[in-house]
């Protein structure tokens, strides 16, 4: 059982280029969210999604996109990085209350 | 709208020495308030689950309780190893049911041998 599991782990993009972070579960769980986490603002929910072709905005969705095209995988898409998004990405995956977290992506926008 | 407010932002502790963490929050209809234990260069690993005031929860070392108001994690005879941010977020009752969690920034927990 892999639990959640996140790639890339670390990525350096410029200003401008698109990437996208791919989020997988094992656990069978219906809802996936997208997290970003920066010092000082602690974790801020970016996207989320409630079950397989679902998926809804969260606190900060601005600059990203995500799909949910399989239940066992959300993708976090971003189309034009700006050094704004600069963060670590974290996706969690949960089958009712309890939210269960990924090792992150470390992302660097130059 | 749901805010945590954690305290204090970092403790340094040293080997044996128990003490309390605090987590305080305002939220419209408690669903559940929930700690996690966060290693550096990691994701957030889930601790505790409370609903509902009174209720306490222990694991190894660790005790979660919850007030109407704030709750609280207690760290007995602390080691080296329980060294890491703890995060305490909550779950209310209002709008949809996706489970959105509102996070604190959580503590800095350093146990010093």
């Amino acid at each position: 059982n892999a639990g959640v599991t996140q790639t890339p782990k670390f990525r350096v993009l410029k200003t401008g280029q698109s990437m996208t972070l791919l989020c997988a579960q094992d656990m069978n769980h219906e809802y996936m969210y997208w997290y970003r986490q920066d010092p000082g603002m602690g974790l801020r929910l970016i996207h989320y999604s409630v079950g397989e072709g679902t998926t809804a905005k969260g606190e900060v969705p601005d600059g990203y996109n995500v799909s949910r095209l399989k239940k066992q995988n959300f993708l976090l898409g971003l189309e034009s990085a700006a050094p704004s998004q600069t963060s670590v990405y974290f996706c969690a995956s949960s089958y009712v209350n309890e939210q269960y977290f990924g090792p992150g992506t470390r992302l660097t926008v130059t | 709208e749901d805010q945590v407010t954690q305290s204090p932002e970092a403790l340094r502790l040293q080997e044996g020495e128990s003490s309390s963490l605090n987590c305080s929050y305002t939220v419209s209809g408690l669903r559940g308030l929930f700690w996690y234990r966060q290693d550096p260069g990691k994701g957030p690993e889930f601790l505790f689950t409370l609903y509902s005031a009174g209720e306490e929860k222990e694991k190894e070392r660790l005790k979660a309780t919850l007030t109407k108001k704030e709750s609280f994690l207690h760290i007995t005879a602390p080691k080296p190893e329980d060294s890491a941010t703890y995060l305490c977020a909550v779950q209310g009752a209002g709008g949809t049911s996706y489970g959105k969690l509102t996070f604190g920034q959580g503590t800095i927990l350093t146990v010093h041998p």
